[in-house]
């Protein structure tokens, strides 16, 4: 079946240091990519998606590609802010139309001044 | 911008004790889903809807109800609440397409005693 997984957590990083969190998955047909953030407290939203092989997603400074041939989604950012500590989920889409969202298990990150 | 509505936001339950969740949105979303979050899981599907009046089980139905009489309120049921069912849950919508967005509540933290 499909699954995503994340690397383990919590990830602590002093402020403008150099992000990545790896995300892998096992899919049949063609998945949707997704990650989404939760901030303290609240639930998630939409950090930035791609939908297909090569694309790359990007919002606020992070990114990541659609690696096909590695199965990866890897998120990163050059230059992490005390404002981006929150929880990271990497998640899916199967081929199909019903939106139903596999997640990772979460990464948490913690950025220090 | 009300998007999606969770309530309560917080519940303590007796083993056995039952209760039902709201959720309501407002974008008039086809699907709507009921997310389950366990440190070092991730979010687990419980349940979704299609449309009004349509429901299907997710990855983790068991002990749980749901009903859908209207298209913007999806109600989560715990018949007869277990310590296991001790979560926070998430109720989200979508269009359903694999590559769009999921909107999700701000959750709701139930333990059970």
């Amino acid at each position: 079946g499909n699954s995503v997984t994340q690397m383990e957590g919590p990830v602590t990083l002093s402020e403008e240091a150099f992000l990545t969190i790896n995300c892998t998955y096992t899919a049949t047909g063609y998945p949707s990519l997704f990650w989404y953030v939760q901030y303290p407290g609240e639930g998630l939203q939409l950090l930035l998606k791609a939908t297909k092989a090569d694309d790359k997603g990007s919002n606020k400074g992070f990114e990541a590609t659609y690696r096909k041939e590695t199965t990866s989604f890897h998120l990163e950012k050059g230059s992490v802010q005390v404002s981006d500590s929150a929880v990271y989920f990497c998640a899916l889409t199967s081929s199909s139309n019903t939106g139903k969202l596999i997640f990772g298990q979460g990464t948490t990150l913690q950025v220090k001044p | 911008n009300a998007g999606v509505t969770q309530t309560p936001k917080f519940r303590v339950l007796k083993t056995g004790q039952s209760m039902t969740l709201l959720c309501a949105q407002d974008m008039n979303h086809e699907y709507m889903y009921w997310y389950r979050q366990d440190p070092g899981m991730g979010l687990r599907l419980i349940h979704y809807s299609v449309g009004e009046g349509t429901t299907a089980k997710g990855e983790v139905p068991d002990g749980y109800n749901v009903s859908r009489l209207k298209k913007q309120n999806f109600l989560l049921g715990l018949e007869s609440a277990a310590p296991s069912q001790t979560s926070v849950y998430f109720c989200a919508s979508s269009l359903g397409q694999r590559n769009t967005e999921a909107f999700f509540g701000q959750g709701t933290r139930l333990t059970v005693v």
